[in-house]
C-alpha cells in the first residue's frame, strides 16, 4: 500500500496563477484532510471531507476549494494564488467511520507535503 | 486562547537524558489525546495515544490530567533519532469525528 500520497512535491507559482493539489489515499480510509504549516503556526486545517461528494471548512479556508469526486482522493484548489498561501500542505485521510473509537482511533496519516512558492 | 498550547522549546539534551514536555488543552470537552512526532521536513506521524491511566511505549510515557487540562510526554534514556518536533494533539468530543487540533510542536534535539 502506498498510503498517502500527494502530488506535486514542489511548486512555484505566480501571483494570480491557479493550482491544484492532488492527494490519493489507498486505506479505504472516509475522512480526508487539507492542512497548511507554516513557521511557529501549526497545523492548521484549511478543509476537510467526510465522504465522497462531502466537504467542510476548516480553521483557514479563505482562498481555497476542494473537491471529494471519488473516495480515495481529495482536491485542493488555489484559484489566483497569493504569497500569503506560500506554505507546506499536508493532506492526510483517518480511518473508515466506525472504527475511529478504537485504540488508535483518530490517527490521521499523512502525506509527505506539498511545497508551495507564492512570489 | 489557542486549542493546544505547547512550550516551543528548543530542548537541547545529551544522549541517554531524559526529557519531559508539557502541553495544555483549553477545551474540557476534549476527548482523545495523542503525541505526534514530526521530523525535518517530513510529515507527522502518530508516537503514541494518551490515556486517561497513563500509558507507556518502551521508553515514551504519556501522563493525561483532566482535571489541569494538561498532558505530557517523557522521554528516557534519550537517542540521537529522538531529535525531532513533538505534536501535542487533541480531538474534541461532539466535533466532527475524526477532526484534531494541533499544538506547535516542541523541538527536540538530542546531541552525542
Amino acid at each position: 500500500n502506498a498510503g498517502v500520497t500527494q502530488t506535486p512535491k514542489f511548486r512555484v507559482l505566480k501571483t494570480g496563477q491557479s493550482m491544484t493539489l492532488l492527494c490519493a489515499q489507498d486505506m479505504n480510509h472516509e475522512y480526508m484532510y487539507w492542512y497548511r504549516q507554516d513557521p511557529g503556526m501549526g497545523l492548521r486545517l484549511i478543509h476537510y471531507s467526510v465522504g465522497e461528494g462531502t466537504t467542510a471548512k476548516g480553521e483557514v479556508p479563505d482562498g481555497y476549494n476542494v473537491s471529494r469526486l471519488k473516495k480515495q482522493n481529495f482536491l485542493l484548489g488555489l484559484e489566483s494564488a497569493a504569497p500569503s498561501q506560500t506554505s507546506v500542505y499536508f493532506c492526510a485521510s483517518s480511518y473508515p467511520k466506525g472504527l475511529a473509537g478504537g485504540p488508535r482511533g483518530n490517527e490521521q496519516f499523512f502525506g509527505p507535503g506539498t511545497r508551495l512558492t507564492v512570489l | 486562547r489557542k486549542e493546544v498550547e505547547q512550550d516551543p522549546g528548543p530542548f537541547n539534551v545529551p544522549e541517554g537524558a531524559t526529557v519531559a514536555f508539557n502541553c495544555t488543552y483549553s477545551n474540557s470537552a476534549s476527548q482523545s489525546f495523542f503525541w505526534y512526532r514530526q521530523d525535518c521536513r517530513k510529515e507527522p506521524k502518530l508516537l503514541m495515544s494518551v490515556y486517561s491511566s497513563g500509558n507507556e511505549d518502551g521508553r515514551f510515557t504519556a501522563q493525561l490530567n483532566r482535571a489541569s487540562q494538561y498532558i505530557s510526554l517523557l522521554i528516557r534514556d534519550s537517542k540521537l533519532s529522538d531529535s525531532a518536533t513533538y505534536l501535542c494533539v487533541v480531538n474534541r468530543r461532539g466535533s466532527t469525528l475524526g477532526r484534531l487540533y494541533f499544538g506547535r510542536g516542541t523541538q527536540l534535539t538530542v546531541w552525542p
